[in-house]
């Protein structure tokens, strides 16, 4: 069975970090390129970041609006990825789930920047 | 960036009757290898996504073959044939040719 779980969010202020992790299971995890995509309160998704595999020598891709904050990074050896959130936004609050390969998606993780 | 657009926001079906949801992408989303990105998505009332759709038109594993999807370069559709009460959710489609990936902004799928 595959099995993504995501973890680390909570309530953060403005400005501060916070740092998620997607513990997978039941999939190939070396050769997927594994993505975060957030959802906001009114229900829109948003992909953000993209890590790929060994083989494609872990090239990164992320959308503009995280571009400098955020950094997507991986560990073979433990199925998971994270990702590191720096100087965080309200506009950032929203639930975060980790999707790999374009198939198989996490429950998500709460994470609300607010002062 | 390429945009996403989803038509309609809602759709109320009675069971057993058939439902379509549209998508129109802003720039073509056939590669040059002959495969069109766009993938379908359904997230059931508190759950997260799943993907019912690939690559236009192949089911995804475990689907039910009342969920097909067509389209052409640019225009998508995703056709439910025989909805159950088990089909309500959001509807979600998404591109994943070109970098920033981007989702439709969803449709409303309730049971009459």
């Amino acid at each position: 069975e595959v099995q993504l779980v995501e973890t680390g969010g909570g309530l953060v202020q403005p400005g501060k970090s916070l740092k998620l992790t997607c513990a997978t299971s039941g999939f190939t995890f070396s050769t997927a390129w594994m993505h975060w995509v957030r959802q906001s309160p009114e229900k829109r998704l948003e992909w953000i970041a993209r890590i790929k595999d060994k083989s494609n020598n872990y090239a990164i891709d992320y959308v503009e609006s995280v571009k400098g904050r955020f950094i997507i990074s991986r560990d073979d050896s433990k199925s998971s990825i994270y990702l590191q959130m720096n100087s965080l936004k309200e506009e950032d609050t929203a639930t975060y789930h980790c999707m790999g390969p374009l198939a198989y998606w996490g429950q998500g993780t709460l994470v609300t920047v607010s002062s | 960036d390429i945009v996403m657009t989803q038509a309609p926001l809602s759709v109320s079906v009675t069971p057993g009757e058939s439902a379509s949801i549209s998508c129109r992408s802003s720039k073509s989303l056939l590669h040059t290898n002959g495969i069109t990105y766009v993938y379908w998505y359904l997230q059931k009332p508190g759950k997260s996504p799943h993907l019912l759709i690939y690559r236009m038109s192949n089911l995804a594993s475990g689907v039910p073959d009342r969920f097909s999807g067509s389209g052409s370069e640019t225009d998508f559709t995703l056709k439910i044939s025989r909805v159950e009460a088990e089909d309500v959710g959001i509807y979600y489609c998404g591109q994943f040719l070109e970098n920033p990936f981007t989702f439709g902004s969803g449709t409303k799928l309730e049971i009459k």
